[in-house]
């Protein structure tokens, strides 16, 4: 069974700090691995997906990191901001990607 | 074009009570799923479906029923509403195998 964990549950930075987030799965056998924003009493917006034949995709600031064969990602945010504060969530695929098994979340402060 | 919409946003039910949450998208994708999530526990998967007609059950489908009669709807069914069944429901939806998924803004329901 897959299981995803995310380290560290919280997070608190200085605005500005360079910072970078893990996830890591038992199963290499991973399909997609995705990675969500959560801000309070809100539904989950999508950052970055990493397809199966990919290591690596990049947004603006943000870039994610895939290694199967570790089990590991990364979300790499550069140069953060008060407004990246929000809860980021991981999700592995499996079995063809109808189905998500999701880390419980980082929850990142930056402080001003 | 307004992604996955999903109705009531917020609902309290007493113990014993059935209704159905609604989940519609309009970007004629095939996946849909419904995710609960809670505390301490992240986000699980209930049911989903890779087409009209077809569902299977993922990690928690006890007390819950779907069907999918169209590309566009896949309703939730809460049987007979329990305490252990309060917490928030995602509706979430992919093109295919290879896309990430959308997520809805989800249902807070509350069960008394």
């Amino acid at each position: 069974k897959q299981e995803v964990t995310q380290i560290p549950a919280a997070l608190s930075v200085p605005e500005g700090e360079n910072l970078v987030l893990n996830c890591s799965f038992t199963d290499s056998a991973i399909y997609n691995l995705q990675w969500f924003r959560q801000d309070p009493g809100k539904g989950l917006t999508s950052l970055l997906l990493i397809q199966s034949s990919q290591r690596e995709q990049t947004s603006g600031r943000l870039n994610a990191s895939l290694d199967k064969s570790s089990g590991r990602s990364t979300l790499y945010i550069a140069a953060s901001q008060p407004g990246d504060s929000a809860t980021y969530l991981c999700a592995g695929s499996q079995g063809g990607s109808e189905k998500l098994v999701f880390g419980k979340g980082t929850k990142l402060t930056v402080n001003p | 074009n307004a992604g996955v919409t999903q109705t009531p946003k917020f609902q309290v039910l007493k113990t014993g009570q059935s209704m159905t949450l609604q989940c519609a998208q309009d970007m004629n994708h095939e996946y849909m799923s419904w995710y609960r999530q809670d505390p301490g526990m992240g986000l699980r998967l209930i049911h989903y479906s890779v087409g009209a007609g077809i569902t299977d059950q993922g990690e928690v489908p006890n007390g819950y029923n779907v069907s999918r009669s169209t590309t566009e709807d896949f309703p939730l069914r809460l049987l007979s509403a329990a305490p252990s069944q309060t917490s928030v429901y995602f509706c979430a939806s992919s093109r295919n195998s290879l896309d990430g998924y959308t997520f809805g803004s989800g249902t807070r329901l509350t069960v008394v």
